[in-house]
């Protein structure tokens, strides 16, 4: 298995711009996570999806953001106008059911916005 | 009650030497506690993981310790090896497996 597939790897952006970041989960996988990742705050949880279906967005950190799964193998993470200060490393992971004691994620897209 | 806390912030071991990073909880709906480990440019990736129904588990070298009654576990990396050199994360869940609430991360660095 190719792995969670993240794409861009690294996108740079002015600000005001939107910014879309993509991710394909392990194909089987019906949990998807996305995440940030920041010298100060860390690793933090921002939405999950279960079966294609939000399950829990409460770590969004605005209306900025935004986050669909069209369907089990493609999700996206929105960013609508973007700031300097979402400038970060998102991670997209991936787990299933009958393992949901590993998330796999994937390498992560480095966001630069100036 | 959803912080989960790690120490210490960074860490340099000999190397063969042992690696202690030691993490808090408060919440004790939380069931499920692994360890991932992440190296420059890459993902974390799940290293070993606890249920609190155990007070130890052992994987070669890296060792988790639980201690429910305090809320604490540990993961040791007994002789350390300059390719362990990574940041390490703890990690606590409600829920097997989802809704992660992850340590701030613990740099390590294995001097050879």
């Amino acid at each position: 298995d190719a792995g969670v597939i993240q794409s861009p790897r690294h996108e740079v952006t002015e600000m005001g711009q939107e910014v879309t970041l993509r991710c394909k989960p392990i194909s089987g996988h019906d949990y998807l996570f996305w995440y940030r990742q920041t010298m100060m705050r860390g690793l933090e949880l921002l939405i999950y999806f279960n079966n294609n279906v939000p399950i829990d967005d409460s770590g969004m950190p605005e209306d900025r953001f935004s986050a669909k799964m069209p369907n089990a193998s493609f999700s996206t993470l929105k960013i609508q106008p973007s700031e300097p200060r979402d400038s970060a490393v998102y991670f997209c992971a991936s787990n299933s059911r009958d393992r949901a004691y590993e998330q796999y994620f994937g390498p992560g897209t480095r966001l630069t916005v100036t | 009650q959803q912080q989960v806390k790690q120490s210490p912030q960074s860490l340099i071991v000999q190397k063969g030497g042992i690696s202690i990073i030691n993490c808090a909880y408060e919440n004790t709906a939380f069931d499920y506690f692994p360890w991932y480990q992440q190296f420059p440019g890459k993902g974390p990736a799940l290293l070993i993981a606890i249920r609190p129904d155990v007070s130890e588990k052992k994987e070669g070298r890296f060792t988790i310790s639980f201690n429910k009654s305090a809320k604490q576990f540990s993961l040791h990396i007994m002789d350390s090896q300059p390719g362990d050199s990574a940041t390490y994360f703890c990690a606590a869940s409600k829920l097997w497996g989802q809704n992660f609430v992850f340590g701030p991360g613990t740099r390590l660095s294995v001097l050879p």
